[in-house]
């Protein structure tokens, strides 16, 4: 149990191009989502924190009107990088908090890799 | 702010060899820490959770073990094999989560 996938694993996109990144949670519900960004040979970088039915909480120096995050349901998280550049290749993942016994826990997507042309 | 901090980056070690990966965190008010495996161009893998009450969890060959008051996790490898390959990646969970830098693991057949 606890999966979570993500949706695509590759984009490859031209600068100035959406682009859109689906994180499901398959067999739990999940009021909160994480998304993460992931440059080579670096660790994850939170870039928000989304939760359901509410507006997402950015950390600080992430633009939120860049990278718009919705959380429409209670599996469902999308990020989407408004007109992207070349800068924003990145590998882009996200989590979704779940429950372990009485622990709570995030379980990891899969994991997107973006390419901004 | 939270910083976690993972020695050696990288590590190789023959096939067999045990072997130990630091962690180290600056703010002990900590829920929990979790280690977890990246394959390349992949998704984490969780492979051991410590609550801060706790000292140790052992999970097959690993055992990770917590020493909350002096900022410090350790995730132990036993009888290593090249399919442990990968970067292992502690987190600890404050108000949020933290990642250390991770420890890129190489074992020789």
């Amino acid at each position: 149990g606890a999966v979570v996938s993500q949706h695509p694993s590759r984009v490859i996109c031209k600068s100035g191009t959406s682009v859109k990144i689906e994180c499901r949670s398959l067999d739990f519900q999940a009021t909160t989502m994480f998304w993460y960004r992931q440059f080579p040979k670096q660790s994850l970088m939170l870039m928000a924190t989304s939760n359901e039915g509410s507006k997402a909480t950015y950390e600080q120096g992430v633009e939120k009107d860049k990278f718009l995050i919705n959380h429409a349901s209670l599996t469902l998280s999308t990020l989407t990088v408004t007109s992207a550049h070349p800068e924003d290749s990145s590998f882009y993942i996200c989590s979704a908090l779940g429950t372990s016994g009485d622990t709570d826990t995030q379980y990891f997507g899969p994991g997107t890799r973006l390419t901004v042309l | 702010k939270q910083e976690v901090t993972q020695i050696p980056a990288a590590l190789s070690v023959p096939e067999g060899e045990n072997l130990v990966l630091n962690c180290s965190f600056t703010d002990s008010a900590i829920y929990n820490l979790q280690w977890f495996r990246q394959d390349p161009g992949k998704g984490l893998t969780s492979l051991l959770l410590i609550q801060s009450s706790q000292r140790e969890q052992t999970s097959g060959r690993l055992n990770a073990s917590l020493d909350k008051s002096s900022g410090r996790s350790t995730l132990y490898i036993a009888a290593s094999q090249p399919g442990d390959s990968a970067t292992y990646l502690c987190a600890v969970r404050g108000n949020q989560f933290y990642f250390g830098t991770g420890t890129s693991l190489t074992v020789i057949p």
